[in-house]
């Protein structure tokens, strides 16, 4: 167990929906950051958040927007679903600040479906 | 931008028999590196990390992995894999001082009993 947790496990929307993702991480790790990761392919990085401001992003559009929490839980918001949406999604926490050395602490993940 | 390159889609041993994976790495500066697993059912966990020093890295369940800087190489081994060792396998880049982890696309190994 790594403390992190996830929910939804699944979850299905349609096209065009909004879907909330959340995230739970261990007490003290100030950063948190989330991955998509779709069938037969490794986590893309989406971007991380650290003391509840954006801390870098990859390459996914606006639509996809987060938010952290003074209580070490975030959310993963994405708008206007479409079908590659469709994956698993990770979060991962880590303590102190966004350096490379601290390991990443994966949750379980939320399995999206969009139909 | 940094990219990852796991050579091996699907793996497929006997049990007893030694496995390495290929890592390869595109990006020319100064790398942290790691090896996650993923077990059936389980969350992604780290097998073990290369920050700096001993080019030659041990992890946990006897897995190993040598960083190799001239070849952008990071290839994971085990010398004699058991049925439990059924996984993913990811190979992961960070730049040093970085924040964003790239993985490669995985390995899928199934050791037969």
């Amino acid at each position: 167990e790594t403390g992190v947790t996830q929910s939804p496990t699944h979850l299905i929307k349609t096209r065009g929906q909004q879907v909330t993702l959340r995230c739970s991480s261990q007490s003290g790790h100030n950063t948190v950051s989330w991955y998509q990761q779709a069938l037969g392919q490794g986590p893309q990085f989406i971007f991380q958040y650290y003391r509840e401001e954006e801390n870098g992003r990859g390459n996914f559009p606006p639509r996809f927007s987060g938010l952290q929490f003074p209580n070490y839980s975030s959310e993963l918001n994405v708008n206007a679903l479409e079908l590659d949406d469709s994956a698993l999604y990770l979060c991962a926490s880590n303590t102190g600040s966004p350096t490379s050395t601290d390991t990443q602490y994966f949750g379980p993940g939320t399995r999206l479906t969009v139909l | 931008a940094q990219s990852v390159s796991q050579h091996n889609h699907h793996v497929i041993l006997s049990e007893a028999a030694s496995l390495e994976l290929g890592c390869n790495y595109s990006y020319g500066g100064t790398v942290n590196l790691f090896w996650y697993v993923q077990y059936p059912g389980q969350h992604l966990q780290l097998l073990l990390k290369y920050f700096s020093g001993d080019p030659l890295v041990k992890g946990i369940k006897g897995f190993e992995a040598e960083f190799i800087k001239s070849k952008f190489s990071f290839n994971l081994r085990k010398p004699s894999v058991q049925w439990s060792d059924t996984a993913e396998y990811f190979c992961a880049v960070i730049k040093a001082a970085g924040n964003k982890l790239t993985f490669g696309g995985g390995t899928r190994v199934l050791v037969k009993p």
